[in-house]
């Protein structure tokens, strides 16, 4: 069965470096998104993409962070020069037009 | 702005019951999605159940049922013959129906924990 696939499964950084969240959607799915779960905390949007831009972001992506399809597979997260408040789970999903999003295992980042 | 509410923030049952976690929603969108997914302690996210909001007839997936009503923009889920593999955090979530060109977002509520008990 197809599956979203998320590397790494966890990192940590120190703060005010850069990291990179990688992500493989579905093949054949068209829209992609990022969501942000906080521990012990309600999942929250950050953005979606699609057609190589992104559709709808949330107040919380601002200019700290990017996505990015590098090369028609990949889809990526970059957070620059993070801070102790970004130590979350991080998921990317992926899904087909008017469909339900399937997600990914998550990355747990840890800022310290 | 569309919010999703889950007011119960845990609970608990004896492995082989039924239990049923509430979920209401504001809306002003006609067409819509609905969802249940679980995050066991893995913290994985796995869809559940959907519902589409055109079609009456409550969605079924083995042990998993919904009650819809749409009018009361209420969306609970009921686990029959629960076991200790159900124990997770249970996410209600709701979906615009998108337009041709694009998705929308998925709004979650904060969900519930849900512990069965052998």
């Amino acid at each position: 069965e197809p599956e979203v696939t998320q590397t790494p499964s966890h990192q940590v950084t120190q703060m005010g470096q850069e990291v990179i969240l990688r992500c493989v959607p579905i093949s054949n799915h068209l829209y992609f998104y990022w969501y942000r779960q906080i521990l012990g905390q309600k999942v929250e949007f950050l953005v979606s993409f699609y057609n190589n831009e992104i559709s709808e972001k949330s107040e919380i992506f601002d200019d700290q962070f990017s996505v990015e399809r590098p090369d028609g597979s990949n889809f990526t997260l970059k957070i620059r020069s993070t801070k102790l408040e970004d130590s979350a789970m991080y998921f990317c999903a992926s899904s087909e037009p008017r469909s339900e999003a399937f997600f990914g295992q998550g990355t747990r980042l840890t800022v310290v | 702005a569309q919010t999703v509410t889950q007011s119960q923030p845990e609970m608990s049952v004896q492995e082989a019951e039924t239990v049923t976690l509430s979920c209401t929603y504001d809306t002003s969108e006609n067409n819509y999605y609905l969802f249940w997914y679980k995050q066991p302690p893995s913290r994985q996210m796995i869809l559940v159940i959907r519902q589409e909001a055109y079609k009456q007839q409550n969605a079924t997936e083995n042990r998993f049922s919904v009650n819809f009503q749409k009018a009361a923009k209420s969306f609970s889920l009921k686990i029959s013959d629960s076991q200790l593999g159900d124990t997770a955090m249970y996410f209600c979530a709701f979906m615009k129906h998108g337009s041709v060109n694009r998705d929308d977002k998925i709004i979650f509520g904060k969900g519930t924990r849900l512990h069965i008990l052998p």
